[in-house]
């Protein structure tokens, strides 16, 4: 059972567009978000993350907007670079007690690359 | 960003051999480590998450005695594949969480096991 879902296994950008990257969740004990970006060798690095407290969460030209109830977040990247081209994972988590407090759970990645 | 290195990074190994995965936090203490594996095109799973000094604790479906894990310092956890089989193939990534912040959790850069 998938309880986050990335749609879209690849997306291909023009340099100085938007990009945006889509994530969907069904597990209503979710309720912090976190989106990593991972270049190939390397293990992820984290990105930006929200509460489910808040609907956007900004930082330079990442955004993250999320949607509780339609269960979805996206991470929108403007002006997207070349050097963004990676893959990106979003991933969840619950924070209030219990045995799945801390554990992340990861989409399947989205390839994003991002054309000169 | 705070440093976790894997060892090794690729190892293929023999159908029925054991091999030991290394997970180290280079410049800070982890008291949490978390052990993931990753198929083709499919999400980070998590296996099992270890705290120092004490017993994993492993997701459902995860066999602790075929994946034995043993964090015994602050900045070291090993991950066994024992009498490993084809299937066991895949790639596994380490993470450490320094505090208790969701984005205070670093990757190691994962590694490749190939069993023939």
């Amino acid at each position: 059972d998938q309880q986050v879902k990335q749609n879209s296994p690849s997306l291909s950008v023009q340099e100085g567009r938007i990009s945006i990257l889509n994530c969907d969740y069904t597990n209503s004990m979710f309720d912090y978000f976190l989106w990593y970006k991972k270049y190939p060798a390397e293990g992820p690095t984290f990105l930006i993350s929200i509460s489910s407290i808040k609907d956007k969460n900004e930082d330079g030209r990442f955004t993250v907007f999320l949607n509780k109830s339609a269960k979805h977040l996206s991470l929108h990247i403007v002006p997207s670079q070349p050097g963004d081209s990676a893959v990106y994972f979003c991933a969840a988590t619950p924070r209030r007690g219990g045995t799945s407090y801390g554990k992340l759970t990861f989409g399947q990645g989205t390839i994003l690359t991002v054309h000169p | 960003g705070a440093v976790v290195s894997q060892h090794p990074s690729r190892v293929i190994c023999k159908s029925g051999t054991s091999v030991k995965i290394e997970c180290r936090s280079l410049d800070f203490q982890a008291t949490t480590m978390f052990w993931y594996r990753q198929f083709p095109k499919k999400s980070l799973m998590l296996m099992a998450t270890s705290n120092e000094g004490s017993k994993a604790t492993y997701e459902q479906g995860v066999e602790k005695d075929k994946f034995l894990i043993n964090h015994a310092s602050l900045t070291l956890s090993t991950l066994t594949v024992t009498s490993a089989h084809p299937e066991d193939s895949s790639f596994y990534i380490c993470s450490a969480r320094q505090g208790l912040a969701y984005n205070e959790q670093f990757f190691g850069p994962g590694t490749r096991l190939t069993v023939l």
